[in-house]
């Protein structure tokens, strides 16, 4: 029973450097979502999308970008790598209806020296 | 302000002790409420919903006030299984979930 599936879990990247972060879910989820979490923080939303094709900004999208060709595949991707881009990166997804409770992938815990 | 903001403890039961949390929230057109449960270095998982009648399961209790806008969750009992980082989360009409900073709980021996 996979859920939401995160790649990979662990990665070290240099200033300047791009990566992207891969999430796949297989409940046939509408919604997706990417998080960043910082140490003592609580999570922040970087980016949604409500479907495949749709895609929107959350509270810091800044650095960032995603896509969203498949019901099963949102992607998040860095381009120019930044120390303040430290952080540990979760992947959710939730069913349309708004009282539905997201589930969460187990996450990226990225490092940028 | 924030718009969820949380005491972020830490508090220190011991095993036995009854403990709340409370949680408040900035808009007032907030929908949905739920508690999800944090342990360190893992996944935030969905540990209630938050009911406008107040709900419980098992040894947990959330209630949620809307006059005054707030949250909140009573452990009964506690076990040492329950220490983890509570995250109060309100889900905006936009589908947008907005996340507390957390309550850390450890529950001692």
């Amino acid at each position: 029973n996979a859920g939401v599936t995160q790649t990979p879990k662990f990665r070290i990247l240099k200033i300047g450097q791009s990566m992207t972060l891969q999430c796949t879910q297989d409940m046939n989820h509408n919604y997706m979502y990417w998080y960043r979490q910082d140490p003592g923080m609580g999570l922040k939303l970087i980016y949604y999308s409500v479907g495949a094709g749709i895609t929107d900004k959350g509270e810091v999208p800044n650095g960032y970008n995603v896509s969203r060709s498949t019901t099963e595949d949102f992607p998040l991707r860095l381009e120019l790598a930044a120390p303040s881009q430290t952080s540990v990166y979760f992947c959710a997804s939730s069913r349309a209806l708004s009282n539905q409770p997201q589930h969460f992938g187990d996450g990226t815990r990225l490092s940028i020296l | 302000r924030k718009e969820v903001e949380q005491d972020p403890g830490p508090f220190n039961v011991p095993e036995g002790a009854t403990v709340a949390f409370n949680c408040t929230y900035s808009n007032s057109a907030s929908q949905s409420f739920f508690w999800y449960r944090q342990d360190c270095r893992k996944e935030p998982k969905l540990l209630m919903s938050v009911y406008s009648s107040g709900n419980e399961d098992g040894r947990f209790t959330a209630q949620l006030n809307r006059a005054s806008q707030y949250i909140s969750l009573l452990i009964r009992d506690s076990k040492l299984s329950d220490s983890a980082t509570y995250l109060c989360v309100v889900l905006r009409v936009s589908n947008m979930l907005t996340f507390g900073g957390g309550t850390r709980l450890m529950v001692k021996p």
